[in-house]
């Protein structure tokens, strides 16, 4: 049974350019949240999605921006990339019935320069 | 609003020997859980332990444990026997109900480093 799964692992980017960070959940999983987690810091909330919806949102600019697709798999989209936005991505998801647990993925680091 | 706090950014202990982890919370929610991840060096945060609010016993996994002192709210959690392997960063978090989703709020996080 496969985890929650993240793509890409690494990723270096422009200030300015837009970048994309996809997430499938854990099997059986239907909502994604996406967390940002700044280096020496706790997550902090992004967002989340349920039935292809943006159910929640953290205190985030709109230059955060999301999907989830009909399987349930995510996309987190940032446009205008600043240097602040450097931080290790976490893609978490769970069953909207059972939130006792959230499976995180392996996160995709992104850096900004 | 619902917060974390992590006291300790650093912890130290000895193969073999148990050590507790501080984590205290503030919350107005009559019901919440509190979670505590480990995130190694690679990144992932690994589900440890969850604690409900109106759960009568302290959790365990392992060798694991939540110290739950609801009146001092606060949810330590207690390692046993620790192991090399067990040198990480470790979080607490709690479970906030908002418009009838759930999200985590995280503290700051504990480094813990085993000695041989």
């Amino acid at each position: 049974d496969a985890g929650v799964t993240q793509s890409p692992t690494h990723l270096i980017k422009t200030r300015g350019q837009q970048v994309t960070l996809r997430c499938s959940p854990k099997s059986g999983h239907d909502t994604v949240s996406w967390y940002q987690q700044a280096l020496g810091q706790g997550p902090q909330f992004i967002f989340q999605y349920y039935e292809e919806e943006e159910r929640q949102r953290g205190n985030f600019p709109d230059r955060f921006s999301g999907h989830q697709f009909p399987n349930y798999s995510s996309e987190l989209n940032v446009n205008a990339l600043l240097l602040g936005d450097s931080a290790l991505y976490l893609c978490a998801s769970s069953f909207t019935q059972g939130f006792h647990e959230q499976y995180f993925g392996p996160g995709t680091r992104l850096t900004v320069t | 609003a619902q917060k974390i706090t992590q006291t300790q950014p650093g912890m130290f202990v000895q193969e073999k020997e148990a050590v507790t982890l501080d984590c205290t919370y503030d919350t107005s929610d009559p019901s919440y859980g509190l979670f505590w991840y480990k995130q190694p060096s690679s990144g992932e945060m690994i589900f440890l332990i969850y604690q409900g609010s109106y759960d009568q016993q302290n959790a365990t996994e392992g060798r694991y444990s939540l110290n739950f002192q609801k009146a001092r709210k606060s949810a330590n959690l207690v390692i046993s026997a620790s192991q090399l392997g067990d040198s990480a960063m470790y979080f607490c978090a709690i479970r906030r109900l908002q418009g009838g989703s759930e999200k985590l709020v995280f503290g700051k996080g504990t480094k813990l480093t085993v000695n041989p």
